[in-house]
C-alpha cells in the first residue's frame, strides 16, 4: 500500500471557525490532489498541486486555501468553515500527470 | 470540461452473474481511470487504461477512445465485489486533476 496519511481522521467543529487538514506522504510522488466526497456528486476536486510552492485551483476551491511547502506534506484550509463544507474529503497522490492513483483514508469533516 | 456518466447507478445481481458497468465521457483523453470503492469508504485504483482491454483477476476493462465509453466488467461475481465502482477521465481543457463519475453501487447477494 502507498504511504499516504490523514489527519484528522474525524473532526467536528463549528461554523466560523478555521480548520486545516492535513495529507503526507512518504511514496515522493510529485502530484498530490484533495477531494471531497458528497451524496450524488462524486468525488470532486478542490484543489491540487504539482510540486513544492506549485498549486492549482480545482472545481470547487471556493473557501478552500492550500499550501505545500515540502514534498510530502499537502495541507488544505477553511479559513471560516460553513456546514455546506461538511463532507468527507480525500487526499491522493500520483507520480505524474496520468499515472495510477492512491488515495488516503478519507477525513469526515462536520460543521455545526 | 468532461462530463463523466455511469450506468447504471445501482445494480444488485446474484453470486456469480456477469456484471457490466460503464462509463461514458465528452472530451477526448488519453487515459481513464477505474475506482473501487469499499463499503468502509476506502478508495482503491484499479485501472488505468488508454486504448485496448486490460486484465486483473476476474475484472476486465475495455476502452473505445473513438466511442468516447468505457466498460468494467466482472466475472463469476462473488458477494465480496460489493463495492462502489467509479471511473475517472481527465478534466479536459489543458487543467489538471481528473472529474469523477458518481459511480455505481454494486451489490452481490449470495
Amino acid at each position: 500500500d502507498a504511504g499516504i496519511t490523514q489527519s484528522p481522521r474525524h473532526k467536528v467543529t463549528e461554523t466560523g471557525t478555521p480548520v486545516t487538514l492535513r495529507c503526507h506522504q512518504t511514496e515522493n510522488h510529485r502530484y498530490m490532489y484533495w477531494y471531497r466526497q458528497d451524496p450524488g456528486h462524486g468525488l470532486r476536486l478542490i484543489h491540487y498541486s504539482y510540486g513544492v510552492k506549485d498549486t492549482d485551483k480545482g472545481e470547487v476551491s471556493d473557501g478552500y486555501s492550500v499550501s505545500r511547502s515540502k514534498t510530502e506534506d499537502f495541507l488544505l484550509t477553511l479559513e471560516s468553515a460553513t456546514s455546506s463544507q461538511t463532507s468527507v474529503y480525500f487526499c491522493a497522490i500520483s507520480a505524474g500527470h496520468m499515472e495510477k492513483l492512491f488515495f488516503g483514508s478519507g477525513t469526515q469533516l462536520s460543521v455545526l | 470540461k468532461n462530463e463523466v456518466e455511469q450506468s447504471p447507478q445501482n445494480l444488485t445481481a446474484q453470486e456469480g452473474e456477469f456484471i457490466t458497468i460503464n462509463c461514458s465521457y465528452s472530451v477526448g483523453i488519453s487515459a481513464l481511470h477505474w475506482l473501487q470503492q469499499h463499503p468502509g469508504g476506502g478508495i482503491v485504483s484499479l485501472f488505468m487504461l488508454s486504448s485496448g482491454k486490460k486484465k486483473h483477476g476476474r475484472l476486465i476493462a475495455t476502452i473505445n477512445i473513438q466511442e468516447k465509453h468505457s466498460s468494467l466488467h466482472i466475472t463469476a461475481s462473488h458477494p465480496r465485489d460489493s463495492a462502489v465502482y467509479i471511473c475517472a477521465a481527465p478534466r479536459g481543457g489543458g487543467a489538471d486533476g481528473l472529474t469523477f463519475g458518481k459511480g455505481t453501487h454494486l451489490i452481490i447477494q449470495p
